[in-house]
């Protein structure tokens, strides 16, 4: 079974500050893709990243970056030199070939001036 | 950009009145779903068209009726609604190959649906 784990339910960080928000996944495909997609408060989710099984690299985009680490099985977000803009529902999500889009519960990041 | 477009944005209906909602994509795509998103909830997806053709209905109460007729369009017709049924509808595309190669799915803004 397919199962996306994101333990941190709410964080609450100041301005500029880093934050990593946590994505453990389960599956027992070989090929799958993983994705990390923003839902501000006007509800629209939307797509930062996807990454699929056999690229493990890491990537930076502006002052995002992700952290692909298949021995731990986790994806996780990093957010450099927060913004107030950056607050929002994050959703880590898992789907294998052709399979369903599992999410994770989402993280709350909220960021204060 | 706003790819995958909802109306309404919001809804308020009551328990006895049927209505619609409609998702409109212009990305190209040929898949399109409906998922549902309660408070404190994880999305679950309800409805899956691929091809124009339903390949998944999960497990989503008859009061729920889903119609797609044509690649980008996908409506969800509601009627007899209970007030458990209040949630944020999510529509979303991707562009899926018949050999089960997996796309991004595009999600829109979403129509926040209260029942009294």
């Amino acid at each position: 079974a397919q199962k996306v784990t994101q333990a941190q339910t709410e964080i609450s960080v100041v301005e500029k500050e880093d934050v990593t928000l946590d994505c453990v996944y389960e599956t027992r495909d070989t090929t799958y893709y993983l994705f990390w997609y923003k839902q501000p408060p006007s509800g629209e989710l939307v797509f930062l990243i996807r990454r699929n099984s056999f690229d493990e690299q890491n990537e930076i985009s502006g002052r995002y970056s992700w952290n692909f680490q298949k021995s731990t099985s986790s994806f996780n977000f990093t957010i450099t030199a927060s913004q107030v803009v950056d607050s929002a529902v994050y959703f880590c999500a898992l789907r294998n070939q052709g399979g369903k889009l599992i999410f994770g519960q989402g993280t709350e990041l909220s960021v204060k001036p | 950009e706003t790819g995958v477009t909802q109306t309404p944005r919001h809804l308020v209906m009551g328990m006895t009145n049927k209505k619609s909602l409609k998702c409109e994509q212009h990305l190209g795509h040929n898949a399109m779903y409906w998922y549902k998103q309660s408070a404190k909830k994880p999305l679950e997806l309800m409805f899956v068209y691929n091809f124009k053709e339903q390949t998944e209905n999960n497990s989503v109460p008859s009061r729920f009726s889903p119609e797609c007729p044509n690649s980008s369009h996908l409506f969800l017709h509601l009627h007899t609604l209970q007030p458990e049924d209040s949630a944020l509808y999510l529509c979303a595309s991707s562009q899926e190959a018949r050999g089960g190669i997996t796309d991004t799915q595009y999600f829109g803004p979403g129509t926040r649906l209260t029942v009294l």
